[in-house]
């Protein structure tokens, strides 16, 4: 099985602030990789997809980067609604597995 | 635009069994590949079960794998998971996912698996 290790696990931050988030994949998966974000009670929205490709409606200031086994989630200025918890998703083989998840919270 | 619609949680005896369907519109259903994902309380994400567009191709974690059975009916648009032989640590909010790549996701149903 593909483990996915993401980092860090938590982060404070001000609104403003440049945040990034890094998942690396046990072996390489190509770019098969997407990026999601999820707030309490609700289920996951895919922001990135194939590593680096903006899913449609998210706004511009996330974007995701890398192949192979490094992969990163950019949020370039954090705005109120981006404090959530982000997962990284691997699809290159099955089973698939997500990263354990980072929950970014208010400074 | 793209629908998913979970139904069937609800509260069950350790041993016990579930069904819980996924109801799918606003895009070509049998076109796709299916998974069921789920996320225990307070914790992360978790890969269940997939399906190819033919259920040709089937896969389970390790965890389910013996006690649940995924199927799909190209028919009538929907995703289904049989679960047996529940456990405690079973209990979860499900969502089905569409496409190897989960790119959409349903509301979620929540399994609460409890004597």
């Amino acid at each position: 099985d593909i483990q996915m290790t993401q980092s860090p696990s938590s982060l404070s931050a001000s609104v403003g602030d440049r945040v990034t988030i890094t998942c690396r994949a046990s072996q390489g998966i190509r770019n098969d990789l997407g990026w999601y974000q999820q707030k309490p009670g609700k289920a996951p929205k895919r922001l990135i997809y194939a590593a680096s490709s903006l899913q449609s409606g998210v706004p511009s200031r996330f974007s995701g980067s890398g192949s192979g086994t490094e992969f990163t989630l950019t949020i370039s200025s954090l705005q109120p609604e981006d404090f959530a918890t982000y997962y990284c998703l691997q699809h290159n083989n099955y089973p698939l597995t997500f990263g354990g998840g980072t929950k970014v919270e208010i400074k | 635009e793209v629908q998913l619609v979970e139904s069937g949680g609800g509260l069950v005896k350790p041993g016990g069994s579930l069904r819980l369907s996924c109801a799918a519109s606003g895009f070509t259903f049998s076109s796709y590949s299916m998974n069921w994902v789920r996320q225990a309380p307070g914790k992360g994400l978790e890969w269940v079960s997939y399906i190819s567009t033919s259920s040709n191709y089937i896969y389970y974690a390790d965890s389910v794998k013996g006690r649940f059975t995924i199927s799909r009916d190209n028919t009538q648009n929907s995703l289904s998971l049989q679960m047996n032989s529940l456990r405690a640590e079973d209990t979860a909010v499900y969502y089905c996912a569409r496409a190897a790549s989960a790119d959409d996701w349903g509301q979620g149903t929540l399994v609460t698996v409890s004597s």
